[in-house]
């Protein structure tokens, strides 16, 4: 059975970087399209990018100059870098697999001084 | 506009039919998803693609678009189906969005 598990810093300051992995468990994590989603607290779902099967990378525009999403085949793992963060920023972010079958736990993110 | 607009809340009495909408241009061209949210926990997609059910997703849950709007609809709602409802697609520009969501009460 698949499963994707998560992990990354849950506190950040303004300004530093997020650094979040989602590792693929149980299967391999070439052949298919990776995307990152977050949620605000209390709010709704927002797609934040994803990663092809050839490693294009294709952005949500609102985010697109501040994030990088890569995959390291090597260690079966996804990766998302999100700079410049603010308090905006702060949410549960997830990885998902082809067509959101799959999805990561979940990491909370805050951004606080 | 690439924007999903879903009704906040909506409550069903246990046993009956419900049906959430989601509504916007990309549905015109691109099928949508349908998510299940229970607080706490991450996403579970129950509709794929317009209206096809992944494995282990009860047969209570269908889904089907018509024009700019999409449907799911749970007949025989039961107490576990209470929980935010979420679609999604692809927009015109080939990026994906998320519906403002549904939360759905059981009564």
């Amino acid at each position: 059975q698949v499963q994707l598990q998560q992990w990354g810093a849950g506190l950040l300051k303004p300004s530093e970087t997020l650094s979040l992995t989602c590792a693929v468990y149980g299967g391999s994590i070439e052949g298919y399209y990776w995307s990152w989603i977050r949620q605000p607290p209390g709010k709704g779902l927002e797609w934040i990018g994803e990663i092809n099967r050839r490693g294009t990378t294709n952005y949500n525009p609102s985010l697109k100059s501040r994030i990088v999403i890569s995959v390291d085949t090597s260690k079966s793992h996804l990766s998302l870098r999100l700079n410049s963060v603010t308090a905006a920023d702060t949410a549960v972010y997830y990885c998902a697999r082809d067509g959101f079958e799959l999805w990561g736990q979940g990491t909370l993110v805050t951004v606080s001084s | 506009s690439s924007d999903l607009t879903q009704d906040p809340a909506v409550s069903v009495a246990l046993g009956q039919t419900v049906r959430i909408t989601c509504q916007g241009d990309s549905l015109k061209n691109f099928l949508p998803n349908w998510f299940q949210q229970k607080p706490g926990q991450a996403p579970i997609l129950v509709i794929h693609l317009r209206n096809n059910r992944p494995s282990g997703i009860p047969d209570r849950f269908s889904g089907s678009t018509s024009g700019n709007t999409a449907s799911l609809t749970i007949t025989g709602a039961q107490a576990e189906d209470e929980a935010d409802y979420y679609c999604n697609s692809r927009d015109n520009s080939g990026f994906y969005v998320f519906g403002t969501g549904t939360k759905v009460t059981v009564l």
